[in-house]
């Protein structure tokens, strides 16, 4: 298993393109989110997924919009990227598990985007 | 202010040192509380998971939780350079069905030989 994998690892944007950032699990868990991480800021909540097809906001979600098509994918999108999206970001998935018990999110080795 | 709150560090500390890492929290509706480990450039991975009050031990790593304070601690004895890393404490309520953690900042930890 190769558990969650994200891509691109590095990339650097001028001001105002766009891009996406893949996310990949293969543990056929339910439930996937889009984080990023600033220094001293910890990790900040961008959107989330409940299953394919649904997605929501999070703490920071101006700016990024995604998209859950797979079960398997979730795809973070940048329209029109600013300096203030520098940042790694991280993507996770967990089981759904009845009773909400089981809170373990399983986390991808992050992407380091740089807008200039 | 934010619902977790963790003092960012740096912590550095000799090789064999008791680590004590903490976090306070708001939302007294929290029943699970984790410690996550990041190294240097890598996705952070679950290290302690409790649920409730109490304490919890695996190895050298014991996780203690006291509700009635809302704070929560990680401790790590005989300390080795190979824990150098950044420490996050995240907690959830209880059946949130989205299964939402709040994170603290993390707290970076370094253990020199």
């Amino acid at each position: 298993n190769a558990g969650v994998t994200q891509t691109p690892k590095f990339r650097v944007l001028k001001t105002g393109q766009s891009m996406t950032l893949l996310c990949a699990q293969d543990m056929n868990h339910e439930y996937m989110y889009w984080y990023r991480q600033d220094p001293g800021m910890g990790l900040r909540l961008i959107h989330y997924s409940v299953g394919e097809g649904t997605t929501a906001k999070g703490e920071v979600p101006d700016g990024y919009n995604v998209s859950r098509l797979k079960k398997q994918n979730f795809l973070l999108g940048l329209e029109s990227a600013a300096p203030s999206q520098t940042s790694v970001y991280f993507c996770a998935s967990k089981l759904r598990v009845r009773g909400g018990d089981n809170n373990e999110q399983f986390f991808g080795p992050g992407t380091r985007l740089t807008v200039l | 202010q934010k619902e977790v709150e963790q003092d960012p560090g740096p912590l550095s500390v000799p090789e064999g040192a008791i680590v004590s890492l903490n976090c306070t929290y708001s939302n007294s509706a929290f029943q699970y509380f984790m410690w996550y480990r990041q190294y240097s450039r890598k996705g952070p991975e679950l290290l302690m998971y409790t649920y409730s009050s109490g304490n919890k031990e695996d190895g050298r790593f014991t996780a203690q939780v006291d509700k009635s304070s809302k704070y929560i601690s990680l401790f790590i004895r005989d300390s080795q350079p190979s824990d150098s890393a950044t420490y996050l404490c995240a907690m959830s309520d209880r059946g949130s069905t989205l299964g939402r953690l709040y994170f603290g900042r993390g707290t970076q930890l370094t253990v020199w030989p």
